[in-house]
């Protein structure tokens, strides 16, 4: 998990709220990545970063949105739209450089739960 | 499309036996062949990768992967398992010939139970 930090690590949201999920690395890493992960199915890809101001939809990407206004930091906002958000939800980046063999690197996560 | 197949949900080892987590791939081009290793209510942790050369293939915490691309597999591997193996794991694949370089496809994981 070094030189990727993601906060909270819990949070619980009521229904009809937004809430945005920290993501901030420390690699020096141009793509930027968050996923989602549920019981069962994997990992599956919402938004991916791979220059600042500069973002493409994932597969899973209604419901949320992000921004990228510095290169060290993704924020993913889970809004009122999306209708099933409890889920653990994982940052990653990794270089450009050779970006098609090198590894991502992810964060801890962090726990969403909807009361 | 690319697409990555975990076939067995749960492996089951006794400790010090050896242990093998399966994962088959589907790409257009040559691919890129990924293993991560997942600590409950952690991130993934990466274990080795397959990009080229070598078919057999060695990482972290004495884990290797066999690459067979007649068969198109990338199983891991461990001669000795022990208890602290226990964890998820995730097979991932990247396409070199996708517009998005830099996406990762994941298999939906495989839960290894290591017993004394």
């Amino acid at each position: 998990d070094g030189g990727i930090t993601q906060s909270p690590k819990y949070l619980f949201r009521k229904e009809g709220q937004n809430v945005t999920l920290s993501c901030e690395q420390n690699l020096n890493h141009d793509a930027m990545y968050w996923y989602r992960q549920d019981p069962g199915q994997g990992l599956r890809l919402i938004y991916y970063s791979q220059i600042v101001n500069d973002f493409q939809k994932g597969d899973i990407a209604e419901g949320y949105s992000v921004s990228r206004e510095k290169k060290e930091s993704f924020p993913l906002t889970v809004t009122s739209a999306q209708k099933n958000p409890t889920a653990f939800y994982l940052c990653a980046s990794s270089t450009l450089a050779g970006i098609a063999y090198n590894e991502q690197f992810f964060g801890p996560g962090t726990r969403l739960t909807v009361l | 499309a690319q697409s990555v197949a975990q076939p067995e949900d749960q492996v089951n080892v006794a400790e010090g036996n050896p242990l093998t987590v399966k994962c088959t791939y589907s790409v257009s081009g040559n691919p890129y062949l990924f293993w991560y290793v997942q600590y409950p209510n952690r991130g993934l942790q990466f274990l080795l990768k397959y990009i080229t050369g070598d078919n057999l293939v060695k990482g972290s915490y004495g884990f290797e992967a066999e690459f067979n691309k007649s068969q198109t597999s990338f199983h891991l591997k461990k001669p000795s398992a022990l208890v602290s193996d226990s964890a998820l794991y995730f097979c991932a694949v990247r396409d070199p010939l996708s517009s998005t370089l830099g996406r990762l496809y994941f298999g939906r994981g495989t839960q290894l139970t290591v017993w004394p």
